[in-house]
């Protein structure tokens, strides 16, 4: 079946460490996306990607990095400069930018600890 | 700026009462506008969504949804709500090259 898997499902991670969380998608998809999602904030975005090699900052960059060596990957590191980093994070990724809706993982909780 | 506003953070309803959802975005260009859901325990998933023709869409479980281009609204209905409806409700907008949501709405309904 085609689909987004994010891995892994729970991270704990220790102040001060980085830690790269996995979006893999097997649809063919041109574009992925990184959101995190708190409680009574909605999704935010993270970094968007529309071709391989090439990303976007999205509204709350700040503290993350990320890559697109293959069209099928989109992993995200949350680096120790991340301020407030426990939260939900959701890999998306869709057809034109988009404009056609999203597809999304089952998401990530880190725990910073 | 874009954005999307929901109306509501919590509804609490009893199971076959008529729900409505309010929401409005902030954007200058053509949109695609879509609800997604969120039921407990699982990840998000299209509800419906609007791209162009008939300002009234339907989605799937009985949701509809109806774009009002003047009031900039996207607003979700059911006509009569179950239990299994409890769940988060986004509203979204596609704007430009990346999709907008909206803080979301926490719907619990009551057997």
């Amino acid at each position: 079946d085609g689909g987004i898997t994010q891995s892994p499902k729970y991270l704990f991670r220790k102040e001060g460490q980085n830690v790269t969380l996995s979006c893999e998608q097997n649809l063919n998809h041109d574009a992925m996306y990184w959101y995190r999602q708190d409680p009574g904030q909605g999704l935010r975005l993270i970094y968007y990607s529309q071709i391989v090699n090439d990303f976007q900052k999205g509204d709350i960059a700040e503290g993350y990095s990320v890559s697109r060596e293959k069209k099928e990957s989109f992993p995200l590191t949350v680096t120790s400069a991340q301020k407030n980093p426990t939260a939900f994070y959701l890999c998306a990724s869709s057809y034109s930018a988009g404009h056609y809706g999203y597809t999304f993982g089952s998401g990530t909780r880190l725990t910073v600890v | 700026a874009q954005s999307v506003s929901q109306h509501n953070h919590h509804v609490i309803l009893s199971e076959a009462a008529s729900l409505e959802l309010g929401c409005n975005y902030s954007y200058g260009g053509t949109v695609n506008l879509f609800w997604y859901v969120q039921y407990p325990g699982q990840h998000l998933q299209l509800l419906l969504k609007y791209f162009s023709g008939d300002p009234l869409v339907k989605g799937i479980k009985g949701f509809e949804a109806e774009f009002i281009k003047s009031k900039f609204s996207f607003n979700l209905r059911k006509p009569s709500v179950q239990w299994s409806d409890t769940a988060e409700y986004f509203c979204a907008v596609n704007a430009g090259d990346k999709i907008i949501f909206g803080k979301g709405t926490r719907l619990h309904i009551l057997p």
